[in-house]
């Protein structure tokens, strides 16, 4: 079956520090991948769409100086936290959606716990 | 305003009791997917409905989508410890441009099942 790969799965850094979370698609090829923040026993929220070799469709309210997305292959995306702050602190995960048509399912990676101090 | 309006959010029961969980929304969906979390770890894909009054059976699961595609339904029969956890419904709305088929999720059930 697809299996997407996310890593690290946790993360704990200081205040400041910049982090980044990379998105693998292992068996098949994505042109899209999707961005989800997910806060305690509450639904996924979607962030931004990354689509490959173009810029990511960033979600209302979601800074994309903030959340920088890089998508340059078919099977990798990059979501990268810059200058993390504890509010920041929340459980990401990404989603690949195999090449055709938009029925395709998203597969969903096991996610990263980023906890900022 | 919730897109899709999953309820109830909060399940929780006893071995052996049957449940359903709901998901509605005033938007035609052209697919629906529901999943299975666990805590620390990604959603897990457990059907996905495309046919308008299509019904899909997954052991004691049985998935509902409506005949208008806007509606869907997950019905657990004889629950047990190993169903809990938050099951989470999300469509594809049914729409040109670039949505790129991003997910609309609904609001999730956390289904806990006593022993």
């Amino acid at each position: 079956g697809a299996v997407v790969s996310q890593h690290p799965s946790r993360v704990i850094c200081k205040s400041g520090t910049s982090v980044k979370i990379e998105c693998r698609s292992l068996d098949f090829q994505a042109t899209t991948m999707f961005w989800y923040r997910q806060f305690p026993k509450k639904s996924l929220m979607l962030m931004a769409t990354s689509n490959e070799g173009s810029k990511a469709t960033y979600e209302q309210g979601v800074e994309k100086d903030k959340f920088l997305i890089n998508h340059a292959s078919l099977t990798l995306s990059t979501l990268t936290v810059t200058s993390a702050h504890p509010e920041d602190s929340s459980f990401y995960i990404c989603s690949a959606r195999r090449a055709g048509h938009s029925n395709q399912p998203q597969h969903f990676g096991d996610g990263t716990r980023l906890s900022i101090l | 305003t919730q897109l899709l309006e999953q309820s109830p959010q909060f399940l929780s029961i006893q071995e052996g009791e049957n449940l359903t969980v709901y998901c509605n929304s005033s938007s035609v969906f052209s697919s629906l997917q529901w999943y299975r979390q666990e805590p620390g770890e990604g959603p897990v894909l457990l059907v996905t409905v495309v046919t308008g009054g299509e019904v899909k059976k997954l052991k004691r699961l049985t998935f509902q989508f409506g005949d208008a595609r806007k509606d869907s339904s997950l019905h657990i029969t004889a629950a047990q410890p190993g169903d809990t956890g938050l099951y989470l419904c999300a469509g594809v709305v049914r729409a040109g441009g670039t949505s790129y088929g991003k997910l609309t999720f609904g609001q999730g059930t956390i289904l806990t099942v006593h022993p």
